[in-house]
């Protein structure tokens, strides 16, 4: 199975913050990456497909990029709505994985 | 508007057997293949399962192969997790997630609210 791990583990920002993700596959993965956002008690929600499309409906501050092995997913301006936990999740090969998520709070 | 909705979710002795299910309505359920995704208290996600739209290909995660069966009736525009011999690492919140027609890949959307599944004597 394809590993995917994310950096950091957690980080501390403030509303208005820049704010990146990484996100990094055992093998290369093409652009065949998704980011999810979820929240406490609540299902995960997809933020973005195929490493850098917007899922219809999610804000434009959301970017992702990357191909191959790194992936970063980006918060241009961060909102009070952002804090959450954010995870990516590889679909080149089955079984699909996810990384072990990056948890977003309040500094 | 796109709904998934689970059930079936409670306490179970180690050993013993659930089944869930998962309510589709808002999209044509007979066109998505379908997937249980579970993420254990205070964990990350793990995928267990999917079927597709006609139940033709299945696959199941390392970690439930030969004890959990996926299934769905597309009449009744339902999926369902049959889960047996469970054990206290299958102790999780079990999503059922939608993967879009045509899609060029396997990303998850619609996803249900979850059903808590603990396995505990």
């Amino acid at each position: 199975a394809i590993r995917m791990t994310q950096s950091p583990s957690s980080l501390s920002a403030s509303t208005g913050d820049r704010v990146t993700i990484t996100c990094r596959a055992s093998q290369g993965i093409s652009s065949y990456l998704a980011w999810y956002q979820q929240k406490p008690g609540k299902a995960p929600k997809l933020l973005i497909y195929a490493a850098s499309t917007l899922q219809s409906g999610v804000p434009s501050r959301f970017s992702g990029s990357g191909s191959g092995t790194d992936f970063t997913l980006t918060i241009s301006c961060l909102q009070s709505e952002d804090f959450a936990t954010y995870y990516c999740q590889q679909y080149y090969s089955y079984p699909p994985t996810f990384g072990p998520g990056t948890k977003v709070d309040i500094k | 508007e796109v709904q998934l909705v689970e059930s079936g979710g409670g306490l179970v002795k180690p050993g013993g057997s659930l089944r869930l299910s998962c309510a589709a309505s808002g999209f044509t359920f007979s066109s998505y293949s379908m997937n249980w995704v579970r993420q254990a208290p205070g964990k990350g996600l793990e995928w267990v399962s999917s079927i597709s739209s006609s139940s033709s290909y299945i696959y199941y995660a390392d970690s439930v192969k030969g004890r959990f069966t996926i299934s769905r009736d597309n009449a009744k525009n339902s999926l369902y997790l049959q889960m047996n011999s469970l054990r206290a690492e299958d102790t999780a919140v079990y999503y059922c997630a939608g993967v879009v027609p045509a899609a060029m890949g396997d990303w998850f959307d619609p996803w249900g609210q979850g059903t808590l599944v603990t396995v505990s004597s």
